[in-house]
C-alpha cells in the first residue's frame, strides 16, 4: 500500500542530544514537508523540500536540520539548539511541485518528549 | 500574510445532531486553495476536501458538506447526523497559489466530541 511512514512513534530526547525523526514515502511524490504541532495549536512548517538535494526553511526552522538525499526520504534532526522540542511532528508530501495548491498528505506522526 | 481562524475551540453535540465547524480566512491573493483535515485520536491528519478560490459551488460528500463564501471569506464544514466516529480535531487550512504549494497555513483546530 502506498503511503507515508514515520518512525519512531515515540521518541525521547535527553538534554543536549540530537535526535533524528524518519519520514519515508512510496507515493512517488516530489515535495515533502515537516510540521510541528503543539497542544491546542495548528501545525507550523519547519522545512520543506521540492526536489532531491534541495530544501527551504519554513516558519520555525531554528534548531532543526533536514536532508533530502533520496526522493522518498526526508529525515528531520532536532538539534540541541532547539530548546523546546517537546511536540508532535508530522511529515507530509505532495505530488507535483509544478501544480499550485496540491494536496498534502500526512504521515502518522512522531511524538517527541524531553527527559 | 495569510491567516486562518477557527473560533470554535471545542464543540460537543449529541449523536445524530447536525454540527457546523466555522473557518474564516484572510489572504491578499485572488487565487488560493482551502482545505479541511480531520485528526482522530491516533494523530494522523486525514485529508477531507480541497477547494480553489474560483469554485464557489458547495460540495456534499455523504454526511459531509462544505459551504464556501468568498464574500465573507468563510469555508464552513457541516456534518449531518453526526456519529461517534466523527469525534476528532478538525483543521481548516489555506494555501496561496504558487509552485510546489510550499506552505499550508492552518487554523488552530476545532475539537469535536460526539456524545453517544
Amino acid at each position: 500500500d502506498g503511503g507515508i511512514t514515520q518512525s519512531p512513534k515515540y521518541l525521547f530526547r535527553k538534554e543536549g542530544q540530537n535526535v533524528t525523526l524518519s519520514c519515508e514515502q512510496n507515493l512517488n511524490h516530489d515535495a515533502m514537508y515537516w510540521y510541528r504541532q503543539d497542544p491546542g495549536q495548528g501545525l507550523r512548517l519547519i522545512y520543506y523540500s521540492q526536489i532531491v538535494n534541495d530544501f527551504q526553511k519554513g516558519d520555525i526552522a531554528e534548531g532543526y536540520s533536514v536532508s533530502r538525499e533520496k526522493k522518498e526520504s526526508f529525515p528531520l534532526t532536532v538539534t540541541s539548539a532547539q530548546k523546546n522540542p517537546t511536540a508532535f511532528y508530522l511529515c507530509a508530501s505532495s505530488q507535483d511541485v509544478m501544480v499550485a495548491g496540491e494536496t498534502q498528505y500526512f504521515g502518522p506522526g512522531t511524538r517527541l518528549l524531553v527527559l | 500574510a495569510q491567516k486562518v481562524t477557527q473560533a470554535q475551540t471545542e464543540i460537543s453535540v449529541v449523536e445524530k445532531e447536525d454540527v457546523t465547524l466555522d473557518c474564516v480566512y484572510e489572504t491578499r491573493d485572488t487565487t488560493y486553495y482551502l482545505f479541511w483535515y480531520k485528526q482522530p485520536p491516533s494523530g494522523e491528519l486525514v485529508f477531507l476536501i480541497r477547494r480553489n478560490s474560483f469554485d464557489e459551488q458547495n460540495e456534499i460528500s455523504g454526511r459531509y458538506s462544505w459551504n464556501f463564501q468568498k464574500s465573507t471569506s468563510s469555508f464552513n464544514f457541516t456534518i449531518t447526523a453526526s456519529q461517534v466516529v466523527d469525534s476528532a480535531v478538525y483543521f481548516c487550512a489555506l494555501s496561496e497559489a504558487g509552485f510546489g504549494n510550499e506552505k499550508l497555513t492552518f487554523g488552530t483546530g476545532t475539537r469535536l466530541t460526539i456524545i453517544p
